[in-house]
């Protein structure tokens, strides 16, 4: 079983620059989740869609940031524009939906973004 | 108060020792545990689910107090490959019926030879 993709694996870009992520999760998982994690800190939650609807984006800074799962699979998490304080990685995960068996989240390799 | 509460550490231990960690959430509504690591540079992968009857996978066991809202994990004879952040999992359902997974900010074990 493939597991979830992500690209690019690295970005530089400048404060004020705007920068694009893509995500493919494991295939028939409805669950899609995108998350910073900051250098020493856990993973933090973005942005969460099942299937193609937004499920949680409660702190998703809306201002910079935007995120799209169109037909319910591939999605993509935006920012426009960065500041420094976004340099972290960003992870993308996917689960299967509740009822549907075991629940546990797989993540992608991750994208490390570094904002200068 | 976090949602999910770690000890950083680091912790450094000689090869063979026994650890464990620790970890306090504050939702009593909270379903499920896991522990996932995390090698440097890499993304988390999951260790174990946390059963409410504890559980054991080789070297590793898992328990959960669900009373006193925490779970832990044991490490015996540890190796080196073993260093890595063990970040604690708490799984909590929405009354939407989704998910929402939180995580500590995760335990830094070192294994020294």
């Amino acid at each position: 079983e493939a597991g979830v993709a992500q690209s690019p694996r690295y970005k530089i870009i400048e404060k004020r620059q705007s920068v694009a992520f893509w995500c493919n999760p494991i295939s028939g998982h409805a669950t899609l989740y995108w998350y910073q994690q900051i250098l020493g800190q856990g993973p933090k939650l973005l942005i969460q869609f099942q299937n193609n609807g937004v499920v949680d984006d409660s702190q998703l800074p809306k201002d910079r940031f935007s995120a799209e799962r169109l037909k319910g699979v591939d999605s993509t998490l935006k920012i426009q524009p960065a500041k420094l304080e976004d340099s972290a990685v960003y992870l993308c995960a996917s689960s299967r939906s509740p009822g549907q068996g075991f629940h546990e989240q797989y993540f992608g390799p991750g994208t490390r973004l570094t904002v200068t | 108060r976090k949602e999910v509460e770690q000890d950083p550490g680091p912790f450094n231990v000689p090869e063979g020792a026994t650890v464990a960690f620790n970890c306090t959430y504050s939702n009593s509504a909270s379903q499920s545990f896991f522990w996932y690591r995390q090698d440097c540079r890499k993304e988390p992968k999951l260790l174990m689910s946390v059963y409410s009857s504890g559980n054991e996978d080789g070297r590793f066991t898992a328990q959960l107090n669900r009373a006193s809202q925490y779970i832990s994990l044991l490490i015996r004879d540890s190796k080196l490959s073993d260093s890595a952040t063990y970040l604690c999992v708490v799984n909590i359902i929405r009354t939407s019926g989704t998910y929402k997974y939180i995580f500590g900010t995760g335990t830094r074990l070192k294994v020294l030879a």
